[in-house]
């Protein structure tokens, strides 16, 4: 089976924009978790998508936003972007969604914002 | 909500050498547990988890932990350790509210020659 793959894994973008990230999981898996990883404050939970619906949702600002597609692929987007937002972003798949389930993690998607 | 401590941020060790990584976790309810790994520019590898029963857990790559509860604990050891096993290392608590995870500030394991 193919991993959980995410797209692009690179991005360069400046303050105040907005940008879209995205997250195919591994197939079969209909959970979705998207993650923040930064040196400063770690690995933060954004929230999670089970089959197309926003079931937990951490702490972050409502420019932080996310969505998942009938085929349980999954996007967040940032809007008006700011410096903090540079960061590691980590997706992660599982079957049900439940606590004690494999979580499995795409590579993430570097964005750096000037 | 639930917090995690991982009181060593760095870990340096030769090859060969023990090593006990340690974590603490702050919530007293049923929880499960895990320890993630993640090598550069890589996402995290589970590996092991805690669910129920034996509270020691054996994973890949020759890791074991152990799960105490009473002193809130997951310990992750490894007897004899690789340059291969140099990355970062992450403990990681679920509540069973879905997939909701809190994660430790991870621990940089450095193994020397």
């Amino acid at each position: 089976k193919a991993g959980v793959t995410q797209t692009p894994r690179y991005l360069i973008k400046t303050r105040g924009q907005q940008v879209t990230l995205s997250c195919s999981p591994i197939s079969g898996h209909r959970s979705v978790s998207w993650y923040q990883q930064t040196p400063g404050q770690g690995l933060q939970f954004l929230f999670e998508y089970f089959s197309e619906t926003q079931r937990n949702k951490g702490n972050f600002p409502g420019r932080f936003s996310g969505r998942q597609f009938s085929n349980s692929r999954s996007e967040m987007n940032v809007s008006t972007l700011e410096l903090g937002d540079s960061a590691l972003y980590l997706c992660a798949s599982s079957t049900r969604g439940q606590g004690a389930d494999t979580q499995y993690f795409g590579p993430g998607t570097r964005l750096t914002v000037l | 909500a639930q917090s995690v401590t991982q009181l060593d941020s760095q870990v340096p060790v030769f090859e060969e050498a023990p090593v006990e990584l340690r974590c603490n976790y702050s919530s007293s309810v049923s929880v499960y547990l895990f320890w993630y790994v993640q090598y550069p520019n890589q996402g995290l590898q589970l590996l092991l988890k805690y669910l129920s029963g034996s509270t020691l857990v054996k994973g890949i790559n020759g890791f074991e932990a152990e799960f105490n509860k009473s002193q809130t604990s997951f310990h992750l050891r490894k007897p004899s350790v690789h340059i291969s096993d140099t990355a970062e290392y992450f403990c990681a608590v679920n509540q069973g509210n879905f997939n909701k995870f809190y994660f430790g500030s991870g621990t940089k394991l450095n193994v020397k020659p």
